[in-house]
């Protein structure tokens, strides 16, 4: 069965980095999403993508985080200046189409120390 | 704002008991209604619901929604051990959404041998 792959499945990174999240969607879906799940708390909706731009976006994702689909095949979540609010568990999805039951990523562990 | 409410927030039993999850949901523009299973890391799809009255069965689980009193119920039956995880109920709501989904805050199922 298709998945989405996420990688790393952990990092660890100091208040102030930059991270990078990669997600490698299913190939003939064309709806891209990040939600992150804060430990203990709801999943959250941060963006979705789609045609190339973001189509929509929570107030959560705020300037310090963009996303980038760079080569037709990953899609990224960038995080300019990680703060320690930022650890989570961040999720990417996939869809054929926008109201269907989409795919979850396995998830990578953000730990911000 | 979108708001998903599930009930109870955690639930022990013992194997073969039949329990019923609760998701009550106010959202605008409403589209779907799903439910996900959540062992240790990505929410896994089991239903996608978007008419009332109509049950979706999967082996021991079924689900139901009710478009009138904004709610749906995921019913388990024969309950075994394996089907200890987080049940996530999440909405999709219209309007401008591109497939952006509102989650509740889980039931946590825990089945006794």
């Amino acid at each position: 069965e298709p998945e989405v792959t996420q990688t790393p499945s952990h990092q660890v990174t100091q208040m102030g980095q930059e991270v990078i999240l990669r997600c490698v969607p299913i190939s003939n879906h064309l709806y891209f999403y990040w939600y992150r799940q804060i430990l203990g708390q709801k999943v959250e909706f941060l963006v979705s993508f789609y045609n190339n731009e973001i189509s929509e976006k929570s107030e959560i994702f705020d300037d310090q985080f963009s996303v980038e689909r760079p080569d037709g095949s990953n899609f990224t979540l960038k995080i300019r200046s990680t703060k320690l609010e930022d650890s989570a568990m961040y999720f990417c999805a996939s869809a054929p189409v926008p109201n269907y039951g989409y795919t979850f990523g396995s998830g990578t562990r953000l730990t911000v120390v | 704002e979108d708001k998903v409410v599930q009930s109870p927030l955690s639930l022990v039993v013992h194997e073969g008991d039949t329990v019923t999850l609760n998701c009550s949901y106010e959202v605008t523009n409403f589209r779907s209604l799903l439910w996900y299973k959540q062992e240790k890391k990505a929410p896994t799809f089991l239903f996608m619901l978007t008419s009332s009255g109509i049950e979706k069965k999967s082996g021991r689980l079924s689900s139901i929604l009710d478009k009138k009193e904004l709610f749906s119920i995921l019913n388990i039956t024969a309950t075994q051990t394996g089907d200890s995880a987080v049940y996530l109920c999440a909405v999709n709501a219209g309007g401008t959404s591109y497939g952006k989904l509102t989650f509740g805050q889980g039931t946590i199922l825990t089945v006794h041998p």
